[in-house]
């Protein structure tokens, strides 16, 4: 079975610029869930989609959008870039997005604001 | 407030050698799910074990164990037979009913050879 993919794997970017990155889950998995890492951060929770539908939210301004397709693929957005969205941004599916269901990721999209 | 807490930032261990890596959680959840995943310095997440607040044995998979203790809210990842590709950033995470996967802050371990 393919692990989670994430496309594309690098990408550079100025400020005011939009970005926008691909995911795409493990076959049969309905979650996909979006976080981003930071050296100062850390691991933060941007959002999760089940079936479509934005499940959970982390606290994160409206800058950043996601949204899931029907085949669960999940695309997320971020406009207006600042300096301070450079991070490594991280997709993870699971079957069902349940406590007891494992989460994998996949290897991250590195962004780096210029 | 933060539910997961992993107490050393960094740690070393020889190889060969068990080392045992932090982590407590709170949570008045009765369903609840426990992770550890390693990060190495490529970036990607890799997963390496769960476990879940009603099973009652210790999971294991491999070289790596998790030391579940309920009642004190620990979930200490135990790596047996260190080998210097263990070394890594390594994640304790938790997730309660359907709300999101939630982080440590992570234990950075260097495997001496």
């Amino acid at each position: 079975k393919a692990g989670v993919t994430q496309t594309p794997r690098y990408l550079i970017k100025t400020r005011g610029q939009q970005v926008t990155l691909s995911c795409s889950p493990i076959s049969g998995h309905r979650s996909v869930s979006w976080y981003q890492q930071t050296p100062g951060q850390g691991l933060q929770f941007l959002f999760e989609y089940f079936s479509e539908t934005q499940r959970n939210k982390g606290n994160f301004p409206g800058r950043f959008s996601g949204r899931q397709f029907s085949n669960s693929r999940s695309e997320m957005n971020v406009s207006t870039l600042e300096l301070g969205d450079s991070a490594l941004y991280l997709c993870a599916s699971s079957l069902a997005g349940s406590f007891n269901n494992e989460q994998f990721f996949g290897p991250g999209t590195r962004l780096t604001v210029l | 407030a933060q539910k997961i807490t992993q107490t050393q930032p960094g740690m070393f261990v020889q190889e060969k050698e068990a080392v045992t890596l932090d982590c407590t959680y709170d949570t008045s959840d009765q369903s609840y799910g426990l992770f550890w995943y390693k990060q190495p310095s490529s970036g990607e997440m890799i997963f390496l074990i769960y476990q879940g607040s009603y099973d009652e044995q210790n999971a294991t998979e491999g070289r790596y164990s998790l030391n579940f203790q309920k009642a004190r809210k620990s979930a200490n990842l135990v790596i047996s037979a260190s080998q210097l590709g263990d070394s890594a950033m390594y994640f304790c995470a938790m997730r309660e009913g359907l709300r999101k996967l939630i982080f440590g802050s992570g234990t950075r371990l260097l495997v001496r050879p």
